[in-house]
């Protein structure tokens, strides 16, 4: 079974804080990415890379940046955390068949 | 006009109901179509994967695609109440490097018992 792991269910920050959201995954997979999810919004993509060290810009990408040093892991920062970024945070991670496979979220709160 | 149309829903059906869920969508490339659920503060599970036209069954679940309109469905037959969820559809075409999926905004789905 592929898994995707996260750090943390859920996590609570102050305005200004800088955030990391790390994500593992264990199959291998050559592609990751990280959504947000609001209600009414759907998914929307952040960030996603292809590769170790290679990132790409998904359609929201202002106040993220993202780091895959490993294969299997691939972070997201938010550099200073605003109230706007309050929501769930997913992260996905596909081998070439296309089909991605989902963590189990994060709820971030910024205070 | 948007790549993905789904119902939002909420829909909400007796146990043992057949529930119908659809999607439209404009890209006449997409190859791909995937189902995916998703139970309340969870992550998207992946339900049901189909490649171009065509209809797939994997128990109480049908997948079906209609290329020709541009049209998907998930059926699911003899409804529980654990299938009470938000189900979303997903898609992409062959020629996206990094896959990236176009997914609509779910809808949400009640079972009730």
């Amino acid at each position: 079974d592929v898994k995707v792991t996260q750090s943390s269910r859920y996590l609570v920050k102050r305005t200004g804080e800088k955030v990391f959201l790390e994500c593992v995954q264990d199959m291998d997979h050559e592609n990751m990415f990280w959504y947000r999810q609001d209600p009414g919004l759907g998914l929307r993509l952040i960030y996603f890379s292809y590769d170790v060290k290679m990132k790409e810009k998904g359609d929201i990408p202002e106040g993220y940046s993202v780091s895959r040093e490993k294969k299997e892991r691939f972070s997201l920062i938010l550099e200073s955390a605003s109230t706007n970024q309050t929501s769930m945070y997913l992260c996905a991670s596909s081998s070439d068949s296309g089909t991605q496979y989902f963590g189990p979220g994060t709820r971030l709160t910024v205070l | 006009q948007k790549e993905v149309e789904q119902d939002p829903g909420p829909l909400s059906v007796p146990e043992g109901a057949i529930v119908s869920l659809n999607c439209t969508y404009s890209n006449s490339a997409f190859q791909y179509f995937m189902w995916y659920r998703q139970y309340s503060r969870k992550g998207p599970e992946l339900l049901m994967y189909t490649y171009s036209s065509g209809n797939k069954e994997d128990g109480r679940f049908t997948a079906q695609v209609d290329k020709s309109s541009k049209y998907i469905s998930l059926f699911i037959r003899d409804s529980q109440p654990s299938d009470s969820a938000t189900y979303l559809c997903a898609m992409t075409d062959s020629g996206a490097g990094s896959y990236q999926l176009t997914f609509g905004k779910g809808t949400k789905l009640s079972v009730i018992p």
